[in-house]
């Protein structure tokens, strides 16, 4: 299996544009996470879909941030316009359906590096 | 509300020697798993061991084992024989009903030749 697949894996931008990451799940998987991870707050939660349907996006910031999961396979996470501090490393996370014997286990990707100038 | 807490901000050990990492949590649920994951250098996050909260075992993974009290609320891991390869940020991680995880703030362990 390839695992979970990030892109781009670093994206350096200025400030007030858009940025999308884009992220596919492992196939099979039906949980999709997405995280924000920074030195001085860690891993952060900032939303996760189940069977490509939002569940919980409390921990996502503001509203300069969005994400979407058109289908099984692909997941977006969009930051318009975007600053400084939103500035961290972003990972994609999936888990596979109920019923399998690692369904409460996350498997990361590596991981996207966004650099706000 | 669930926490996880990881009091040793550092750690290091030589090679070839046993490390422990400690992590306490706090959670309401009777029925939760924790993790260890690994974060090497490349940052890929990398699952080092499971544990369900229901099981009395303690989970083992080659090199890696850990020391679960539940009553305590404690979930330590054991890296024994340590390699080079073992320098990472390990984060302790529980996740409760439901979907959400929640992460330790990480030990970075460094590992002496």
């Amino acid at each position: 299996d390839a695992g979970v697949i990030q892109s781009p894996r670093h994206e350096v931008t200025e400030m007030g544009q858009e940025v999308t990451l884009r992220c596919k799940p492992i196939s099979g998987h039906n949980s999709l996470f997405w995280y924000r991870q920074t030195m001085m707050r860690g891993l952060e939660l900032l939303i996760y879909f189940n069977n490509n349907v939002p569940i919980d996006d409390s921990g996502m910031p503001e509203d300069r941030f969005s994400a979407k999961m058109p289908n099984a396979s692909f997941s977006t996470l969009k930051i318009q316009p975007s600053e400084p501090r939103d500035s961290a490393v972003y990972f994609c996370a999936s888990s596979p359906r109920s019923g399998t014997s690692d369904t409460d286990t996350q498997y990361f990707g590596p991981g996207t590096r966004l650099t706000v100038l | 509300a669930q926490t996880v807490t990881q009091s040793q901000p550092e750690m290091s050990v030589q090679e070839a020697e046993t490390v422990t990492l400690s992590c306490t949590y706090d959670t309401s649920e009777s029925d939760y798993y924790l993790f260890w994951y690994k974060q090497p250098p490349s940052r890929q996050m990398i699952l080092v061991i499971r544990q369900e909260a229901y099981k009395q075992q303690n989970a083992t993974e080659n090199r890696f084992s850990v020391n679960f009290q539940k009553a305590a609320k404690s979930f330590s891991l054991k890296i024994s024989d340590s390699q080079l390869g073992d320098a990472a940020m390990y984060f302790c991680a529980l996740r409760g009903y439901g979907q959400n995880f929640v992460f330790g703030p990480g030990t970075r362990l460094s590992v002496l030749p």
